[in-house]
């Protein structure tokens, strides 16, 4: 059974930091791995999405890289702004045809 | 096509009550899924379809809960006989399937609120 742990739970660091969010899955059998954004109470925001067969991908101050043999990857956000203060969510797409989701870790950028 | 949308996005139930919640995919997209998302945690999977075949449910999926894709195109989700616990951000996602490298796409959510 696929499990997805995303560590820390909650990370505050100040305006400016470049910072790593982690995503640990136990199955590396996966077929994409995304990153979205969440709003208090909004929906989902895709930031990032990674097949199996890419490193890693980038998006302006984003960038998150894909491990699938040691189930690991990382969201890296350069100089952060306090707007980059929402939820991040680590989403397997698993070989079970499922979606399956960790349970975010809250960001704040203080200013 | 301006992608999945979801409808109402707001719903404030009183407990014993049933609810209804419209999902409407991405044109073509044949795999759809409806997910639930309570405070403070990631969504949780409930049942996805292929075309109008609903090929999996989740044990979260109670027998007061059914989803329906009657003609392989929107999707409805019923909740029967509402308790507080069903409080709760109800996602919808569409993605073309078979192949499976292709990106699912989310819906805004409705948010479901039992008083």
């Amino acid at each position: 059974k696929q499990e997805v742990t995303q560590i820390p739970a909650a990370l505050s660091v100040p305006e400016g930091e470049n910072l790593v969010l982690n995503c640990s899955f136990t199955d590396s059998a996966i077929y994409n791995l995304q990153w979205f954004r969440q709003d208090p109470g909004k929906g989902l925001t895709s930031l990032l999405l990674i097949q199996s067969s890419q490193r890693e991908q980038t998006s302006g101050r984003l960038n998150a890289s894909l491990d699938k043999s040691s189930g690991r990857s990382t969201l890296y956000i350069a100089a952060s702004q306090p707007g980059d203060s929402a939820t991040y969510l680590c989403a397997v797409y698993s070989s079970a045809s499922k979606i399956i989701f960790g349970s975010g870790t809250r960001l704040s950028i203080r200013p | 096509d301006t992608g999945v949308s979801q409808d109402p996005r707001h719903k404030i139930t009183k407990r014993g009550q049933n609810v209804t919640f419209r999902c409407d995919p991405i044109s073509e997209h044949n795999r759809l899924y409806w997910y639930r998302q309570t405070l403070g945690q990631g969504p949780e999977f409930l049942t996805y379809f292929q075309n109008e075949a609903q090929l999996e449910k989740s044990r979260l999926l109670s027998d007061r809960f059914s989803a329906e894709r009657p003609k392989g195109s929107f999707s409805t989700l019923e909740i029967q006989r509402t308790e507080q616990g069903d409080s709760a951000m109800y996602l919808c996602a569409s993605q073309f399937g078979g192949a499976r490298d292709t990106e699912a796409f989310f819906g805004q959510g409705t948010r479901l609120t039992v008083v």
